[in-house]
C-alpha cells in the first residue's frame, strides 16, 4: 500500500479520557501534516512535521494535544482529558514541496 | 481561520452539465490546489496550480488562477453522477511554514 494509512478508523470515548491516533505517511515524503476537520467545514491546519522536526502548531491545538514523529517516519497525535468538543475527523497528510497532499481516510474521533 | 471561501456553499445540476466553483483568498501563495472530498472520506488531491500559471487541464477538469484578484475557478465539464462530492480550494501560502489553508468548500450534487 503506497498511501496514508491512518489507524484507528473511527474510535468513540468517553470525556475525559486519553486517545492516540497513528498515521504511517508516503515513505518518501518528508513532510506530514495532521488537519482536523467538523461537519460542514473544510479541514483546519493542526501540526506540521518536516522530518521529525516539528515546525508549526496551530493555536487550536490546545496544551491537551501533543504530535510526535520519531525517526521522522509515522506520527501519533495523543489527545488528553477528550472534551465533547473534540469530536471531529483527524486527517493526516504526506507531502513533498509544490506538489499536491495525499491524505488518509481520517481517524473520526466520537468523544461521548 | 480559514484563508479561502468558495461559491457557492452548493451547487446542484443535472449529469452532463458543467459545474463551476469559484475560490477567493486574501495571502500571497506559492501556488493554489483543489481537492475533492466524498462523505466521511479523506481528501483527494485533484490539481495543483502554480502561483505563475493562468490555466490548468486535467481530464474534465480546468483550473484558472488569477493572482491580481486573488481569485480561482475549477471547471468540471460534462458532469457525472460520481462527481457528487465536496470540493475545497487550498492556499499554499508564503508566510510562515508551509502549510496548506483551506476553504469551506462547495458541496456538488449531480442528479441522474
Amino acid at each position: 500500500d503506497t498511501g496514508v494509512s491512518q489507524d484507528p478508523r473511527h474510535k468513540i470515548t468517553k470525556r475525559g479520557q486519553n486517545v492516540t491516533f497513528r498515521c504511517d505517511p508516503i515513505s518518501e515524503h518528508n513532510r506530514l501534516y495532521w488537519y482536523r476537520q467538523t461537519l460542514g467545514q473544510g479541514p483546519e491546519f493542526l501540526t506540521y512535521f518536516q522530518n521529525e522536526a516539528q515546525l508549526e502548531k496551530s493555536r487550536l491545538l490546545s496544551d491537551r494535544f501533543s504530535a510526535e514523529r520519531p525517526k521522522g517516519s509515522f506520527s501519533t497525535l495523543e489527545i488528553q482529558r477528550t472534551e465533547q468538543g473534540d469530536s471531529a475527523m483527524y486527517l493526516c497528510a504526506s507531502a513533498q514541496r509544490n506538489y499536491g497532499y495525499t491524505f488518509g481516510s481520517g481517524t473520526r474521533l466520537t468523544v461521548v | 481561520s480559514q484563508q479561502g471561501e468558495e461559491d457557492p456553499q452548493a451547487l446542484s445540476i443535472q449529469e452532463g452539465e458543467n459545474a463551476t466553483m469559484n475560490c477567493s483568498y486574501k495571502t500571497s501563495i506559492n501556488n493554489l490546489q483543489w481537492y475533492r472530498q466524498n462523505s466521511g472520506r479523506g481528501l483527494v488531491h485533484l490539481i495543483l496550480i502554480r502561483s505563475n500559471e493562468r490555466e490548468k487541464h486535467s481530464g474534465r477538469l480546468r483550473v484558472t488562477l488569477d493572482t491580481s484578484k486573488k481569485s480561482s475557478s475549477l471547471l468540471i465539464t460534462a458532469s457525472r453522477a460520481a462527481d457528487t462530492a465536496s470540493y475545497f480550494c487550498a492556499t499554499d501560502i508564503l508566510q510562515g511554514a508551509q502549510k496548506l489553508v483551506f476553504g469551506q468548500g462547495t458541496r456538488l450534487t449531480i442528479n441522474p
